[in-house]
This record gives C-alpha cells, sequence and structure tokens, in this order.
C-alpha cells in the first residue's frame, strides 16, 4: 500500500485558510485519498476522500494533484474547533485496510 | 444524528481479568471496524467484519484477543488474559458496506482500558 508524508505540525491563525500537504508519491491508479481527523479524546473523524478530482464539501476542501503524487486538504475559515490531529491516508479501491499514520497536528491560534 | 456508541468508556483492571468491549454500530451499517490507539503505535487495526462474519483479523493478538458480532447491532471485542500492554483506547467503526471505496467509516468514541 501507499504510505503517506505530512508534517509533524502546522499553526494556523483563526479564520484563516488551514493548507494541510500530504505527499503520496507512491500511489496507483486504484487507490483513493482520504482525511480523518481526530480531536483530542474523540474518536477519529472523516473529512474528504478523492481519486482523481478536486473535491469539496460542508467541512473541507481536497486539492489532488494532476500526477496524483500529492494533496491539500483546505479547510477555509479555520476555527479553534479545528484544532486536531489530521490523517492523510491513500485506501486501495477494494481494501477496507484504513492506515493512519502520525498524521499533521494542526493547532488554530485565536 | 446516528453514531457509533461504545461501553464502557473507561475500564480500569486487573492483569489477568478478562475485558469485554462492546460496540453498536451505525443502524443499517454492515462493516465494523476494531481499531486500537497507543502514543506508541498510533492508530492500529485490529479486525473488521462485514455482514457478521470475520473478513480479516490478522492485526489481533490470536492468543488473547477474540472478536464477534453476535448480532448486527453488536459487536464484541474481548481480552482474556488481560496485560499492562493491552493498555489502550479502542475504537470501534462501522461503515455502510457499499462498494469498498466509498465505505467511509465512522467512528465511535472510544474505550479507554488500563489494565494494572
Amino acid at each position: 500500500d501507499a504510505k503517506t508524508t505530512q508534517p509533524t505540525s502546522m499553526d494556523c491563525a483563526e479564520g484563516r485558510a488551514a493548507n494541510l500537504p500530504c505527499n503520496h508519491s507512491t500511489i496507483s491508479g486504484n487507490e483513493y485519498v482520504y482525511w480523518y481527523r481526530q480531536i483530542h479524546s474523540q474518536g477519529p473523524q472523516y473529512i474528504i476522500h478523492g481519486l482523481k478530482n478536486n473535491e469539496t464539501n460542508e467541512m473541507a476542501s481536497l486539492i489532488i494533484t494532476e500526477d496524483r503524487k500529492s494533496s491539500t486538504l483546505i479547510l477555509p475559515h479555520a476555527t479553534l474547533r479545528d484544532t486536531a490531529v489530521y490523517y492523510c491516508i491513500v485506501r486501495p479501491y477494494n481494501n477496507n485496510d484504513m492506515r493512519f499514520g502520525a498524521g499533521t497536528r494542526l493547532t488554530v491560534k485565536p | 444524528d446516528a453514531r457509533v456508541t461504545q461501553t464502557p468508556r473507561d475500564k480500569v483492571t486487573e492483569m489477568g481479568q478478562e475485558v469485554t468491549m462492546r460496540c453498536q454500530p451505525i443502524l443499517g451499517h454492515n462493516t465494523v471496524f476494531w481499531y486500537r490507539q497507543t502514543m506508541m503505535q498510533g492508530l492500529e487495526l485490529l479486525a473488521y467484519f462485514r455482514n457478521r462474519a470475520p473478513l480479516d483479523d490478522s492485526g489481533m493478538p490470536k492468543d488473547r484477543f477474540s472478536a464477534e458480532m453476535p448480532d448486527a447491532t453488536l459487536a464484541t471485542l474481548k481480552i482474556q488474559p488481560s496485560e499492562p500492554r493491552d493498555s489502550a483506547v479502542y475504537f470501534c467503526a462501522s461503515g455502510p458496506g457499499g462498494t469498498s471505496a466509498s465505505d467511509t467509516q465512522y467512528f465511535g468514541p472510544g474505550t479507554r482500558l488500563t489494565v494494572l
């Protein structure tokens, strides 16, 4: 399975956009990019996923490069409640096995 | 608001005791997953079920751990006998069980297990 590389930590000012990068240079054609986050003491929360096209939902936008070797999760207007660990996961189409890495610890500051 | 529920939320027990953790998946979901999270190892998949049948439990220590789904509304994870190294937060997740790519997993709040 493809591995992902994320920065260990990032800061973002409240109200600004948070852009979280993820490298997945070994991704194969049938693998999806998933993003989850985990707020302290809670279970992981699904954010968004995509294959090739950019995706947007009520929580975030996912931008996937044309070669699919990297992606960026965008929280358009970060709030203090968005402080969490964000996990980027590459998941095969036919496999339920999701491998969580260390993720990026995002701290939103007032 | 449909959610995965887990009980107990916290469990403190002594080494050698049996521990049973329970999970109620979201109604209508037919895939259930068990994860364990520790500071050292992060989130690890232990086992998962589809339509109550175990599909993969390769991440689970077989000698002391067992996972079952007695019915569609209940999944259990049992540790017997428990050891201090089993101390962790155990998460259950469920998914709608559509095509695998769209089988988003929804997590419960977890059971924090402490084995003394």
